[in-house]
């Protein structure tokens, strides 16, 4: 079963729109962190933000926050103002306590137009 | 700067032909990890090690195995590469507690011919 979960293959955004990316994920483990990472075109993989299981606050980093609602087990990524820069694969990501796994979902391929 | 280095941004081997990929990370971290990436599949993970000599098959690890005979080295091994195994292979390395991100590498781009 797939334990990251993210719906939107593509996503075509006009720029300075924020822009909201769906990630959900299945655990029975109760101690969980939550990762969104950034692959632009020339392939790295780059860290934005993190939120813990037991964070009672949505994570926010710059531009960047999640939306982090535990019961629905949702940890949308949302991106304020949008730039052209912004343009790149974002992947959502899981790691588990009980064995320190990082599971990552399939990726959303964003598209940031002039 | 912390690092994660693969030493080939790029590969052409032959169907058949025994395959290193090195990975080396200079943060002393206990945790590894091989993914490889293909178009709408996302990362998927293959081996992962926790500690030296450790060892942890991930999600596909058919045809591939790992070495980690030092803590900075992870290496993924393809005993006999087939060409559905051409991708892009990722390292990252990641230190102890759950709110700790890992790191990446710069990518192996590997194609079998």
């Amino acid at each position: 079963a797939q334990k990251i979960t993210q719906t939107q293959p593509g996503m075509f955004v006009q720029e300075k729109e924020a822009v909201t990316l769906d990630c959900t994920y299945d655990t029975s483990d109760q101690s969980y962190g939550l990762f969104w990472y950034k692959q632009p075109s020339s392939g790295e993989m780059i860290f934005l933000i993190y939120q813990g299981s037991y964070d009672e606050q949505n994570a926010t980093e710059g531009r960047y926050s999640l939306n982090f609602q535990k019961a629905r087990k949702s940890a949308n990524l949302v991106i304020s103002a949008s730039q052209l820069g912004d343009s790149a694969m974002y992947f959502c990501a899981m790691r588990e306590r009980k064995d320190d796994k990082i599971i990552f979902g399939k990726g959303t391929r964003l598209h940031i137009l002039p | 700067d912390v690092k994660v280095t693969q030493s080939s941004r790029y590969l052409v081997k032959r169907t058949g032909e025994k395959v290193f990929l090195e990975c080396v990370q200079d943060m002393d971290h206990e945790n590894m990890f091989w993914y490889r990436q293909d178009p709408g599949l996302g990362l998927r993970l293959i081996y992962f090690s926790y500690d030296v000599k450790m060892k942890e098959k991930g999600d596909i690890p058919e045809g591939y195995s790992v070495s980690r005979e030092k803590k900075e080295r992870f290496s993924l091994i393809l005993e006999s590469a087939s060409t559905n195994q051409t991708s892009m292979y990722l390292c990252a390395s990641v230190g102890g507690g759950a709110n700790t991100e890992a790191f990446f590498g710069q990518g192996t781009r590997l194609t079998v011919v």
